[in-house]
């Protein structure tokens, strides 16, 4: 069965850090480009970064770039999301969720962690 | 950057069909996928690809497209299909590509 746990969120000051982990199961991890979904609350879904398979290949979303970092560790089957500079409009739930190669999109997704960005 | 439109609430009779649009240029060259969404839960995926449902996805989810637009169509809709529907694509900047984009969402309301 296909798992992913996300940790590490929590509450954060204003221009604060954050690490976000995933952590996968059930498939070999090494194999698939991952991604971060957020959702501020009430609101939609915003894709914020994509990584590949072998982190030859990443994209950020412009509401994030040059704050946040994406990078995964294959050996660890863990997915990771560096968040620096906070603002309060970061404050969401992030999921990470799996690529689907072919044809796009994401087939399963982790329960996802509240990141609140608040003094 | 790119941007997908999505009705922000659609409404339909129990046992009805109803059809969710999202409109965008990335869908002039890349795939929808459409996920449902809960109160509280995850977004989980319905249709992906040409017309895919994955595994245990029931078969009255279907997924179309024509030009700029995608639609999902739920035919016969039942009182657990009552939830936020988005859709997403692959999203570029000229022939590269960037990442994904998001539609808007649709609250879809079973009467």
């Amino acid at each position: 069965e296909v798992q992913l746990v996300e940790s590490g969120g929590g509450l954060v000051q204003p221009g604060g850090s954050l690490r976000l982990s995933c952590a996968a199961s059930g498939f070999t991890f090494s194999s698939y480009s991952m991604n971060w979904v957020r959702q501020a609350p009430g609101k939609g879904l915003e894709w914020v970064s994509y990584i590949s398979s072998s982190s030859s290949t990443i994209y950020y979303a412009d509401s994030v770039k040059g704050r946040f970092t994406i990078s995964r560790d294959n050996a660890k089957n863990s997915l990771y999301l560096q968040m620096n500079s906070l603002r309060a409009e970061d404050t969401a739930v992030y999921y990470c969720a799996r690529d689907i190669r072919s044809t796009g999109g994401f087939d399963y997704w982790g329960q996802g962690t509240l990141v609140t960005v608040s003094s | 950057s790119s941007e997908l439109t999505q009705d922000p609430a659609v409404s339909v009779a129990l046992g009805q069909t109803v059809r969710i649009t999202c409109q965008g240029d990335s869908l002039r060259s890349y795939y929808a996928s459409w996920y449902q969404q809960k109160p509280g839960q995850a977004p989980v995926l319905v249709i992906y690809g040409k017309n895919n449902r994955p595994s245990g996805i029931p078969d009255r989810f279907s997924g179309s497209s024509s030009g700029n637009t995608a639609s999902l169509t739920i035919t016969g809709a039942q009182a657990e299909d009552e939830a936020d529907y988005y859709c997403n694509s692959r999203d570029s900047s000229g022939n590269h590509l960037k990442g994904y984009v998001f539609g808007t969402g649709t609250k879809v309301t079973v009467l």
